[in-house]
């Protein structure tokens, strides 16, 4: 069964705290992962697609990298604005399933 | 461009009642896809339609539940008769490719 694990499960930074979420991924074929970020009362908002291993992408204080087994997101400098939950997931069968990891909900602390 | 629109944002219902969850998708996003996220637990795929066709709905619970999508537009999602455990976040998501999903706000299911 395909299965997207995501640590840790909280995370609680100062302003300015530099960190990195983990996702690791068993996803057969799979064809790319995705990062979500989700605010409270709200839906998943795209942030990052990565294809093949060693891809790097960017968007602010955000960077999302990928290897065979895991994506990490990295988080620069963050501000109390970047509190929210970061969802990891994987796509597979022809991009129409995807399968989510639980999430890192993110505080950051002024 | 509007976004992806769901109905209603919060329902409560006893148990055994029927409730059924709407969604509006982007226009002219053919593949419509429903996820469920129970308590504590990962967000769940629950069926892709293209167009009107359901194109995969492996992740359907039991058939106590049905969607449809009429006319290749919007789409609704009937819970009869519900059970505690189908309480959770019900979001829909739309796309133009495969993949390239908008989530809407989400439909917060409470069966009591």
């Amino acid at each position: 069964e395909d299965q997207v694990t995501q640590s840790p499960e909280a995370l609680r930074l100062q302003e300015g705290e530099s960190s990195s979420l983990n996702c690791s991924y068993t996803v057969s074929g799979l064809r790319g992962l995705f990062w979500y970020r989700q605010d409270p009362g709200k839906g998943p908002e795209f942030l990052f697609t990565l294809y093949s291993a060693g891809e790097e992408k960017e968007k602010e204080r955000l960077k999302a990298t990928l290897t065979k087994k895991e994506s990490f997101l990295h988080i620069t400098a963050p501000k109390p604005e970047d509190s929210a939950t970061y969802l990891c997931a994987g796509i597979s069968g022809g991009y129409q399933k995807v399968t989510f990891g639980i999430g890192t909900k993110l505080q950051v602390i002024p | 461009e509007a976004g992806v629109t769901q109905f209603p944002s919060h329902s409560v219902i006893e148990k055994g009642q029927t409730v059924t969850l709407r969604c509006d998708p982007i226009s002219g996003h053919d593949n419509l896809y429903w996820y469920r996220r129970v308590m504590g637990k990962e967000i769940k795929f629950l069926l892709h339609f293209v167009k009107e066709s359901k194109q995969d709905e492996s992740g359907m619970p039991n058939n106590r539940f049905l969607a449809e999508r009429t006319g290749g537009t919007y789409s609704t999602l009937k819970v009869q008769p519900a059970e505690l455990e189908d309480s959770g976040v019900y979001f829909c998501a739309s796309s133009q490719v495969p993949g390239g999903y908008t989530f809407g706000s989400g439909t917060r299911l409470t069966v009591v």
